[in-house]
């Protein structure tokens, strides 16, 4: 078991839903990142939260939106995804984020597809 | 975007034998270097990490050996076992502690 909890596993939706994957930790990390990964690839940073604030975008289409609502819990919106954003969406945590030699803590993931 | 080169992109292991997989990074700034295992269906787990202050680090059957000279690290699995299937990623942090830059990631089998 992973002390980084993901809801829900699996998710099914319509390019014309709106849809939220939730994330949490109580490990006291005040840095969690959402990553996405396709099949066969490395996890791809979409998004940090550094103490509940966004510091890092990677330039993520607004289709996605993330929300910190307190240091324990992490949100991402969907709305209106494309069929290429099919993937597993990773939450992770890590103590700090400018801290070093602090190793990342990953969620299980929400496999996530589109129709 | 500091680059880390990972190969094999799979490997094929019988059981008791050593899997080897190695990793090459750009940036001397890097300072920290973790290995993650994942298996389908479940997010990177971190197996084992180590600083390049020093030159080995050894859990169990796992080892990392580092090469800062050459700019290499690799992973050492001794007395391999099917449990061991699955796929791994080494990283290595963006200066800023930030970001993790992955490797492409080695898909191991071993076979029984």
């Amino acid at each position: 078991d992973t002390e980084v909890t993901q809801t829900p596993k699996h998710l099914v939706m319509g390019m014309t839903n709106k849809k939220s994957l939730k994330c949490e930790q109580h490990m006291g990390h005040r840095a969690m990142y959402w990553y996405k990964q396709k099949a066969k690839k490395p996890p791809e940073l979409m998004f940090v939260y550094s103490y509940e604030k966004l510091s890092i975008n990677e330039s993520v289409p607004s289709r996605f939106s993330p929300e910190c609502p307190n240091s324990s819990l992490l949100n991402l919106h969907l709305h209106a995804l494309q069929p290429e954003d099919s993937a597993l969406y990773l939450c992770a945590s890590s103590h700090r984020v400018a801290a070093r030699n602090q190793p990342q803590h990953f969620g299980d993931g929400t496999r996530l597809s589109i129709l | 975007q500091q680059q880390v080169k990972q190969s094999p992109q799979s490997l094929i292991v019988q059981k008791g034998g050593i899997s080897i997989i190695n990793c090459a990074y750009e940036n001397t700034a890097f300072d920290y270097f973790p290995w993650y295992q994942q298996f389908p269906g479940k997010g990177p787990a971190l197996l084992i990490a180590i600083r390049p202050d020093v030159s080995e680090k050894k859990e169990g059957r796992f080892t990392i050996s580092f090469n800062k000279s050459a700019k290499q690290f690799s992973l050492h699995i001794m007395d391999s076992q099917p449990g061991d299937s699955a796929t791994y990623f080494c990283a290595a942090p963006q200066t800023s502690g930030s970001r993790l830059t992955f490797g492409e990631g080695t898909q191991l089998t071993v076979n029984p």
